[in-house]
């Protein structure tokens, strides 16, 4: 089986552009999370989803982000506008449930100038 | 605020040596532990879980849980230079948790 796919891999962007970051989960997984890693903060946690339905944003920045999960195979984190402290790498994982062992994608490494 | 704290390293160990690499979280309603390895540029990749007190072994891994402690670790036996990388530990109560994670050098 695949595992969680992302795209894309590297992207870099001014600021001030919308940037928008894809996953697919793992085939069954019903649950969905969205990371942000960077040396200073390490892995955070910005938002996930069971069964769809967002659960928990309150890792989400501010208002330029926002994600979206229209159906169990693919999610989207978007950013609008763009800034330079967003530059990151950004991971979607993936679990069969909420509790569980989480799958993580290669990653998109966003840089913003 | 739910943490999770891990020494931030680096741990230098000789290849064929014991590596020993520990976790402490403050949420008391943690259910279940896990550690991540994450080499430079590459994503989390699991290494172990462990729901229960006590060791849980798995090849050269072994994870320990000490709930009345509040305390994980993962002994990483016979240390391979493949071995180096960042060791991320995770738990998870309401919500998954990891900490800094510690990165380990082994050295030929």
């Amino acid at each position: 089986d695949a595992g969680v796919i992302q795209s894309p891999r590297h992207e870099v962007t001014e600021m001030g552009q919308e940037v928008t970051l894809r996953c697919k989960p793992i085939s069954g997984h019903n649950s969905l999370f969205w990371y942000r890693q960077t040396m200073m903060r390490g892995l955070e946690l910005l938002i996930y989803f069971n069964n769809n339905v967002p659960i928990d944003d309150s890792g989400m920045p501010e208002d330029r982000f926002s994600a979206k999960m229209p159906n169990a195979s693919f999610s989207t984190l978007k950013i609008q506008p763009s800034e330079p402290r967003d530059s990151a790498v950004y991971f979607c994982a993936s679990s069969f449930r909420h509790q569980e062992t989480q799958y993580f994608g290669p990653g998109t490494r966003l840089l913003v100038l | 605020q739910k943490e999770v704290e891990q020494n931030s390293g680096p741990l230098s160990v000789p290849e064929g040596a014991i590596a020993s690499l520990n976790c402490t979280y403050s949420d008391r309603g943690s259910q279940s532990f896990f550690w991540y390895r994450q080499y430079s540029g590459k994503s989390p990749e699991l290494i172990m879980f462990i729901y229960s007190n006590g060791d849980k072994e798995d090849g050269r891994f072994t994870a320990q849980l000490n709930k009345a402690s509040q305390y994980v670790s993962l002994l990483i036996r016979d240390s391979q230079p493949s071995d180096s990388a960042t060791y991320l530990c995770a738990a998870y109560g309401q919500n998954f948790v990891f900490g800094p994670g510690t990165r380990l050098s082994v050295l030929p």
